[in-house]
């Protein structure tokens, strides 16, 4: 069964602290991407990968940079942890061919709190 | 920019039909899509519709598309409590898929 893995399911980080957020798809998919996830407002995205060593934008990058230095893991960077960052992340991964029946892989998330 | 929206909350007794319906902005959206969330979990996908049909069924689930109002709709029949979840729509949007605020579905026993 094909699988987005994140690392973590909880996390409670403290206000400046500089968090990391793992993702691994064991798909062998080119494209994987952040969301985070706030009640009444959706989805939204923060960045995507097509390759390696690649990154885009997505709508809401401030305060997030990312990192993609093998193709099956993509990591979101919080570089100073503030409350407004408290969410549901959430990790995707889709083919390459984007326009598919395919849509994304989604993975269980990770639930953030910054205190 | 591009959008797509969804009522927040859908009520239902068991046994009944749910329709969750949604509209979206870009008209040259190949594939529309719906997912699932249930509680604690990340997005399923549920089914999608290619955009030049203007229906496709899947056991109990229909999804509808009226591309001229741009308005996707998913139908379920016979709901049951394990449908309860969120359903998101989304539309894909130069190579990402933009998705809607979410729709919540409770299912009364």
């Amino acid at each position: 069964d094909v699988k987005v893995t994140q690392s973590s399911r909880y996390l409670v980080k403290r206000t400046g602290e500089k968090v990391f957020l793992e993702c691994v798809q064991d798909m062998d998919h080119e494209n994987m991407f952040w969301y985070r996830q706030d009640p009444g407002l959706g989805l939204r995205l923060i960045y995507f990968s097509y390759d390696v060593k690649m990154k885009e934008k997505g709508d809401i990058p401030e305060g997030y940079s990312v990192s993609r230095e093998k193709k099956e893991r993509f990591s979101l960077i919080l570089e100073s942890a503030s409350t407004n960052q408290t969410s549901m992340y959430l990790c995707a991964s889709s083919l390459e061919a984007v326009y598919s029946n395919y849509g994304y892989t989604f993975g269980s998330g990770t639930r953030l709190t910054v205190v | 920019g591009e959008d797509v929206e969804q009522s927040l909350f859908l009520s239902v007794r068991e046994g009944d039909s749910s329709v969750i319906n949604c509209t979206y902005t870009d008209s040259s959206s190949t594939y529309l899509y719906w997912y699932k969330q249930e509680p604690g979990a990340g997005l399923q996908l549920l089914t999608y519709i290619f955009s030049n049909m203007d229906m496709k069924q899947d056991q109990r689930l229909t999804v509808l598309l009226n591309k001229k109002d741009k308005h996707l709709s998913l139908r379920i029949a016979d709901t049951q409590t394990g449908d309860s979840a969120i359903y998101f729509c989304a539309e894909s949007y130069t190579g990402k898929l933009i998705f809607g605020q979410g729709t919540t579905l409770q299912v009364k026993p």
